[in-house]
């Protein structure tokens, strides 16, 4: 079975700073997929970046970034210029591809961003 | 064109009494899911519905709480003889099986349940 780690429970950074989170994973599949979601304190979950497994590249969008690195299983967020409204959990989660089993999340992570 | 849709937004309820959680997932996913979030927590896997074939139950915390599926579109989560320990923020998802480069998980905004 998949298991996804967040390894910190909590984080904090000051507006314009930029933060990684770390998650880790653990599988015996080769394609597969990556996500972050935000959940801000309005509750909504909000899909953030996704990634797939065999792509190369490191998947981009605007201000969050991802490192992945398929053989050490580790697929971290980075966020550049943090803003106040990034405060949020963020959960990392796999997906095996084109499978039917369920998504796997992370605990998440508590990021609080300081003026 | 709507999001998943979940009702009641918020519940309050009596210790012992029975509750049911509603979920109108996005037309046309075949995948449903249910979380449980506690207070500032992580998501409690509770139960995943796939099409047609038997739901995967095994995050089901105890026998108190059930979930069905009809017709492959809504679905309810009953808690029977609620407990104080149920309060939490009950989510639920939708997503197309197999798509994810296209269809990642919608959430919905989640029913707030407060058993006193």
């Amino acid at each position: 079975a998949q298991t996804v780690t967040q390894s910190q429970p909590e984080m904090s950074v000051q507006e314009a700073e930029t933060v990684t989170l770390s998650c880790t994973y653990d599988t015996s599949e080769n394609n597969y997929y990556l996500f972050w979601y935000k959940q801000p304190p309005s509750r909504q979950m909000i899909l953030v970046i996704r990634q797939e497994a065999y792509k190369q590249q490191n998947a981009t969008e605007n201000r969050f970034s991802v490192n992945f690195q398929k053989a050490a299983k580790s697929f971290s967020l980075k966020i550049s210029d943090s803003q106040l409204g990034d405060t949020a959990m963020y959960f990392c989660a796999f997906a095996k591809q084109g499978g039917s089993e369920k998504l796997v999340f992370g605990k998440g992570t508590k990021l609080t961003v300081n003026p | 064109g709507a999001g998943v849709s979940q009702s009641p937004s918020n519940k309050v309820t009596e210790k012992g009494k029975d509750v049911e959680l509603r979920c109108d997932p996005i037309s046309g996913h075949t995948a449903l899911y249910w979380y449980r979030q506690s207070l500032g927590q992580g998501l409690e896997f509770l139960i995943y519905f796939q099409g047609n074939s038997a739901p995967d139950k095994s995050g089901l915390p105890s026998d108190r709480f059930s979930a069905e599926r009809t017709g492959g579109s809504v679905s309810t989560l009953t808690i029977q003889r609620t407990q104080q320990e149920d309060s939490a923020v009950y989510l639920c998802a939708s997503s197309v099986v197999g798509q994810w480069v296209n269809s990642p998980l919608h959430f919905g905004n989640g029913t707030r349940l407060t058993v006193t």
